[in-house]
């Protein structure tokens, strides 16, 4: 089924380990963000990318690196955890231009830092 | 204060009852999502809306932009529609979104 594939849909890591959260979708879509949602907040930006090769940071960048080397896939890099990293991440894709678009949500990869 | 208010936080109500839950936003805007994130956590797009309103089913979403602000509503409501609804903008500027912290419905049976 065409949509926004996320995995791990669950990791419990150690403070300074590094892992990479997936993210791949498979409708040509140019715009794909990562968001971290925390509880008694709404949803936040960390990275977003506007097609291969390009991508730019959000509202909470610090802590995550990103790349975007296909259209299709955008990990999101965390380089030493942190228990401040515990949160539910989303990948979510979308067509850009114009505005009769909506975006794809994956189903979230729950981080938990010990 | 957030650039994008959602009310109520929390919302409870009877199976049948009538449901709105608002948004109000202070940027400029190219269009205003409605998501739906169900128990479970997975998120879906219930409408995008750039003017008007638009249905689907008991769902109806209404936007004004002169007065920053978008109501869905929820006719007939059902234990099923229990979920938290999240209101997002599309600011003018670019192709970001930012969200609204989301209403918690329960509806009991």
């Amino acid at each position: 089924n065409a949509g926004v594939t996320q995995t791990p849909k669950f990791q419990v890591l150690k403070t300074g380990q590094s892992m990479t959260l997936q993210c791949a979708q498979d409708m040509n879509h140019e715009y794909m963000s990562w968001y971290r949602q925390d509880p008694g907040m709404g949803l936040r930006l960390i990275h977003y990318s506007v097609g291969a090769g390009i991508t730019d940071q959000g509202e909470v960048p610090n802590g995550y690196n990103v790349s975007r080397s296909t259209t299709e896939d955008f990990p999101l890099r965390l380089l030493s955890a942190a228990p401040s990293q515990t949160s539910v991440y989303f990948c979510a894709s979308s067509q850009t231009g114009g505005l009769s678009y909506g975006y794809t949500f994956g189903s979230g990869t729950r981080l938990t830092v010990v | 204060k957030n650039e994008v208010e959602q009310s109520p936080q929390n919302l409870t109500a009877q199976e049948g009852e009538f449901i709105t839950i608002n948004c109000s936003y202070s940027v400029g805007i190219s269009a205003l999502h409605w998501l739906q994130q169900h128990p479970g956590g997975g998120i879906v797009s219930l409408f995008m809306l750039s003017s008007g309103k638009k249905k689907h089913g008991r769902l109806i979403a209404t936007i004004n932009i002169q007065e920053k602000h978008s109501s869905l509503h929820i006719t007939a409501s059902h234990p099923r529609d229990s979920a938290v609804y999240i209101c997002a903008v599309r600011e003018t500027s670019g192709s970001r979104l930012t969200f609204g912290e989301g209403t918690q419905l329960t509806v009991n049976p």
